[in-house]
């Protein structure tokens, strides 16, 4: 079965540090890859997804498929970064899966 | 934001009691999603639409059902409603399954005591 598996549920780094979020899945097939957020008081919306190889808002995230990951990284955390972060796998004919989520709390 | 409403936003409701929760989109997209998002278990797909009177059962349906009698429109019934489907419930569109970017509804926030 498809799943997705985001080790950390809470992140913490300082204002201005690097920042990796994790996300680990399983999937035999060709997988497409998803990072949503979910800012405070806002809906969960798409950040960006491998195929389209975008960086939006300074994150950026790479489909290694040897290791079957699909970290989602920025080099200078900003504050407003802060977030609840979900990678998400599309395979097959299923919907999307949704990791548990990870918690970014960027510290000025 | 993409047109999508969900109500009520806010329930509180007594174990075994009947809970409907709407969502209405203005988008014509042909997919419509349920998710409950808890603590620990991050999203899950309660229900999915691809189209009108089309459902199909996500990871955790027990205790749920759906209803699409109009593309804007997907209901979500909790038949009896227990106290660990206090949850905060949202609703996703999408345009196709291939395409997959979903847009998201606010949420409802469900209390069952």
């Amino acid at each position: 079965a498809q799943r997705v598996t985001q080790p950390e549920k809470l992140l913490s780094v300082f204002k201005g540090a690097p920042v990796e979020l994790k996300c680990n899945y399983s999937y035999s097939g060709s997988p497409e890859l998803f990072w949503y957020v979910q800012y405070s008081r806002q809906r969960l919306q798409l950040l960006l997804r491998h195929i389209s190889r975008e960086s939006i808002k300074g994150f950026t995230a790479d489909l290694n498929k040897g290791e079957t990951s699909f970290h989602l990284k920025k080099p200078f955390a900003q504050e407003e970064d802060s977030a609840m972060y979900y990678c998400a796998l599309l395979s097959g004919n299923t919907p999307l899966v949704f990791g548990k989520g990870t918690r970014l709390s960027v510290i000025a | 934001d993409a047109g999508i409403t969900q109500s009520p936003r806010h329930k509180v409701t007594e174990t075994g009691t009947p809970v409907t929760l709407r969502c209405h989109q203005t988008e014509n997209h042909r997919y419509m999603y349920w998710y409950r998002q808890d603590p620990g278990h991050g999203l899950r797909l309660i229900h999915y639409s691809y189209g009108v009177k089309d459902t199909d059962k996500g990871e955790v349906s027990d205790g749920y059902s759906v209803s699409r009698s109009k593309t804007e429109d997907f209901l979500l019934t909790l038949e009896s409603a227990t106290s660990s489907q206090t949850s905060v419930y949202f609703c996703a569109i999408s345009e196709s399954r291939i395409e997959e970017t979903q847009y998201f509804g606010p949420g409802t926030r469900l209390l069952v005591l």
